[in-house]
């Protein structure tokens, strides 16, 4: 059983154009997570998706950033126009549910530079 | 504000130590408490206590809740070098999300051999 499938696993983008992030989450999980984590910041939650739905998102900025879980294919991170700022490792995390009895299944991350 | 806040923010022990990471949270309508390791990529998670006083035990790891002073702590044994990693600790309330789970800082423990 494959577990969470994050690509690429490093991504370097000139400021100002676009990244876009893969998670493809554990066979029979439906529950989508998006996470980014700085050194010093910890893991901080984004956005929060089921099947072909935004539940949450919360923790994700209003401009440029856009998430998607499609019926068919992985979840998509979109970071539009990328600042330096935007420099993380973003992690998807998956569970067969959308309470917090079921762990999150984390993906190895993608950890993206902007130059 | 929930909060979860880890100590210490990192340990270096030798082979053969027992260390004793500690977490306490501050979390509206706490539900459970989890531990996770991440080395260099992904968390991957070892325990989620949900009830104060009883041991979750894996291998050399254990780890127990204590509800009444907000806390866990996390226990290694006969550490090796393969335990070196951060340690990260999550409190979840029961507004029935994960996206509840409040994040610490992690503590980073390196094994010396």
């Amino acid at each position: 059983n494959a577990g969470v499938m994050q690509n690429p696993r490093h991504l370097v983008r000139r400021r100002g154009q676009e990244a876009r992030l893969r998670c493809s989450p554990m066979k029979g999980h439906s529950h989508v997570y998006w996470y980014r984590q700085l050194p010093e910041e910890g893991l901080k939650f984004m956005v929060y998706l089921q099947k072909e739905n935004i539940i949450d998102e919360s923790g994700m900025p209003k401009e440029r950033f856009s998430a998607e879980f499609p019926k068919e294919g992985p979840s998509i991170l979109r970071i539009q126009q990328v600042v330096r700022g935007d420099s993380a490792a973003y992690f998807c995390a998956s569970s067969p549910r959308g309470d917090s009895q079921s762990p999150l299944h984390f993906g190895n991350g993608t950890r993206l530079t902007v130059t | 504000e929930d909060k979860v806040v880890q100590s210490p923010l990192s340990l270096v022990v030798h082979e053969g130590d027992t260390v004793t990471l500690n977490c306490s949270y501050e979390v509206t309508n706490f539900r459970s408490l989890l531990w996770y390791k991440q080395e260099k990529k992904a968390p991957t998670f070892l325990f989620m206590l949900t009830s104060s006083g009883i041991e979750k035990k894996s291998g050399r790891l254990s780890s127990i809740l204590d509800k009444k002073e907000l806390s866990s702590i996390l226990n290694i044994t006969a550490t090796q070098t393969g335990d070196s990693a951060i340690y990260l600790c999550a409190g979840g309330s029961n507004a029935g999300n994960n996206r509840k789970l409040i994040w610490g800082l992690g503590t980073s423990l390196a094994v010396n051999p």
